[in-house]
């Protein structure tokens, strides 16, 4: 099947600074990628729609510009989190949409922020 | 409240049947999704049905929608220690696959030996 690989798997960083996750579609094109956050004991909650070559879409309630999303290429999506703080601490998770149908997941970023 | 609800918990024993159950409220959803979430892995799509269709079977996975209820269910035949995990039902939202998925908060499949 497909693959999608997330990067890094596990992240600590200092509070005030920014971290860089990246998803890729290693083996298919994805207009459309996906970014997930799982909080303990609750369901995925969709962050934001990213498209290629124009301007991710965010749901009601995610700061664009603390979440900054840049999906430059086919089988590349980048999500930024400005300025970190503690309670940014969760399990982040992209997924590609192939064919318009079927979302395959990266395997998710774990991230602390101390 | 949440737009997709599954128990949070299911324990069976090794080599029964798993019934996983799900509800969902949007009416309009046109897949529906059963995912899969090993210890420290990312999601896995198990097996995903359309809204037109009540029963979609894959080996040892049944799945079975009851579009008047919004209802629908995972069974998995003879449920091995593999099987454990967390399985989460999500169904597409409004506009289709390409505006994401609705998921619910999955159910922790414990196998009892």
């Amino acid at each position: 099947g497909a693959v999608v690989s997330q990067h890094p798997s596990r992240v600590i960083c200092k509070s005030g600074t920014s971290v860089k996750i990246e998803c890729r579609s290693l083996d298919f094109q994805a207009t459309t990628m996906f970014w997930y956050r799982q909080f303990p004991k609750k369901s995925l909650m969709l962050m934001a729609t990213s498209n290629e070559g124009s301007k991710a879409t965010y749901e009601q309630g995610v700061e664009k510009d603390k979440f900054l999303i840049n999906h430059a290429s086919l089988t590349l999506s980048t999500l930024t989190v400005t300025s970190a703080h503690p309670e940014d601490s969760s399990f982040y998770i992209c997924s590609a949409l192939l064919l318009n149908t079927e979302a395959f997941f990266g395997q998710g970023t774990r991230l602390t922020v101390v | 409240g949440e737009d997709v609800e599954q128990s949070l918990f299911l324990s069976v024993r090794e080599g029964d049947s798993s019934v996983i159950n799900c509800t969902y409220t949007d009416s309009s959803s046109t897949y529906l999704y059963w995912y899969k979430q090993e210890p420290g892995a990312g999601l896995q799509l198990l097996t995903y049905i359309f809204s037109n269709m009540d029963m979609k079977q894959d080996q040892r996975l049944t799945v079975l929608l009851n579009k008047k209820d919004k209802h629908l269910s995972l069974r998995i035949a003879d449920t091995q220690t593999g099987d454990s995990a967390i399985y989460f039902c999500a169904e597409s939202r409004p506009g289709g696959g390409a505006d994401g998925l609705t998921f619910g908060k999955g159910t922790h499949l414990i196998i009892q030996p």
